[in-house]
């Protein structure tokens, strides 16, 4: 099993939809999560750490679900802007400088 | 304030040869991170370097090193390149010891041919 599991998309959405993504990660030792952001051919961007108690940041909301090791992005009002890949990242508890990341999940807005 | 810089941006060798990439951290970072990024597969951890010193390495073989500078600039050396290691490569840093938000530079796109 991978450590960091996304569903690589694409998610199809129009312009002010709505849009979620969940992420599976398999160490239950976990602590740290964070959501990046990959442009075509570009460094990934921090996008969002992710909280216990779950974090809001404009239009993006991060949740964190422990019971089930499963971690959320929720998009709302999708702009043009927000089509990338986004990155579902879990920092490896026995080596906290380590990040494992997830393979991406493309997504594309549409006008 | 300068993000964390890379060069080359595009790097050609041939299969054998040797590469070195740089990588610049942003300023009051003293770690420095490097990760691949092959086609279709996620980023995968190389080398951690802090103060200095190399603090941990991915599942990469030996011809893949490194190294950190006093201003804590790296590089990483790819010896006798193979056509898999084509890719781009990722340097990251943050501040001292691993700190929890590690900041990309855009990156090398090394191609073997």
């Amino acid at each position: 099993r991978k450590e960091v599991e996304q569903d690589p998309g694409p998610f199809n959405v129009p312009e002010g939809a709505t849009v979620a993504f969940n992420c599976t990660y398999s160490n239950s030792a976990s602590q740290s999560f964070f959501w990046y952001r990959q442009d075509c051919r570009k460094e990934p961007k921090l996008l969002m750490s992710v909280y216990s108690s779950g974090n809001e940041d404009g239009r993006f909301t991060a949740q964190l679900n422990r019971a089930s090791q499963y971690i959320s992005l929720l998009i709302r009002d999708s702009k043009l802007s927000d089509s990338a890949t986004y990155l579902c990242v879990v920092r490896d508890p026995r080596r906290i400088q380590k990040l494992v990341f997830g393979t991406g999940t493309r997504l594309l807005v549409s006008p | 304030e300068a993000g964390v810089t890379q060069s080359p941006t595009h790097l050609i060798k041939t299969r054998g040869q040797q590469a070195t990439l740089r990588c610049s951290p942003i300023s009051g970072h003293t770690s420095v991170y490097w990760y691949q990024q092959a086609l279709g597969l996620g980023l995968q951890f190389l080398l951690w370097y802090d103060e200095g010193e190399e603090r941990n390495r991915g599942n990469f073989p030996p011809r893949f090193s490194g190294r950190q500078f006093p201003n804590y600039s790296s590089e990483l050396n790819v010896n006798a390149l193979e056509l898999e290691d084509s890719a781009l490569y990722l340097c990251a840093s943050s501040f001292r010891g691993g700190g929890l938000e590690q900041y990309f530079g855009p990156g090398t796109r090394l191609t073997v041919t």
